[in-house]
């Protein structure tokens, strides 16, 4: 069975410091999807990143980072410089091809609750 | 502008009563599904749907219930056999074929018992 695991409850830092957030996943497919979405205290999910299975490529956006490791089963997200508008709480997710073609559902992870100071 | 809306924002129940949250998405998407988060907890699927009149139970189906008659509706009832409703509960679509893309979410529905 998939499972993702997001061993950092809550992240305190001080703002303009670096910051990694990390995920673990477990999964049996060849073929599947890694998510990264943001829910800030309203409590909507923001979409932030997906990478496939097949793409080990890191990717830059801005001040985000992630950094995929097929090896570790590990997609970790960086944000450089934190900025206090940056707190929020940050799921890691999973879809998987599996027999639904991918439609059933995203596995998610217990989300990690960043705090950044000013 | 195409979204997802969830209604009401925020809703209360009494012991033995049912209650129906909302779902509808105007994004012409075949797949929808309901989450619920705990605090300190990640998203846990309730129930999906990938096309009209068809459904399956998620990961902790029992206690809710589901119906999609239209497209763009995906109404959960909470019934009274789910003896801990007080979550936050949201909605999410996806296109068909497209399981690679980001689920789009709504704003959810905070449900607590009086």
């Amino acid at each position: 069975a998939q499972k993702v695991t997001q061993a950092q409850t809550e992240i305190s830092v001080v703002e303009k410091e670096d910051v990694t957030l990390d995920c673990v996943y477990e999964t049996r497919d060849t073929t599947y999807y890694l998510f990264w979405y943001k829910q800030p205290p309203s409590g909507e999910l923001v979409f932030l990143i997906r990478r496939n299975s097949f793409d080990e490529q890191n990717e830059i956006s801005g001040r985000y980072s992630w950094n995929f490791q097929k090896s570790t089963s590990s997609f970790n997200f960086t944000i450089t410089a934190s900025q206090v508008v940056d707190s929020a709480v940050y799921f890691c997710a999973l879809s998987e091809a599996g027999s639904g073609g991918g439609a059933d559902g995203l596995t998610f992870g217990k989300g990690t609750h960043l705090i950044i100071q000013p | 502008d195409g979204g997802i809306t969830q209604s009401p924002k925020y809703l209360f129940r009494k012991e033995g009563q049912n209650v129906t949250l909302s779902c509808e998405q105007n994004l012409n998407h075949d797949a929808m599904y309901w989450y619920r988060q705990d605090p300190g907890q990640g998203l846990r699927l309730i129930y999906y749907s990938q096309i009209v009149n068809d459904f399956q139970k998620g990961d902790i189906a029992e206690g809710y219930s589901v119906s999609r008659e239209k497209k763009e509706s995906f109404p959960l009832t909470v019934t009274s056999a789910q003896k801990n409703p007080t979550a936050f509960y949201l909605c999410a679509s996806m296109g068909q074929g497209s399981w690679h893309q980001p689920q789009h979410f709504g704003d959810g529905t905070r449900l607590s018992i009086l």
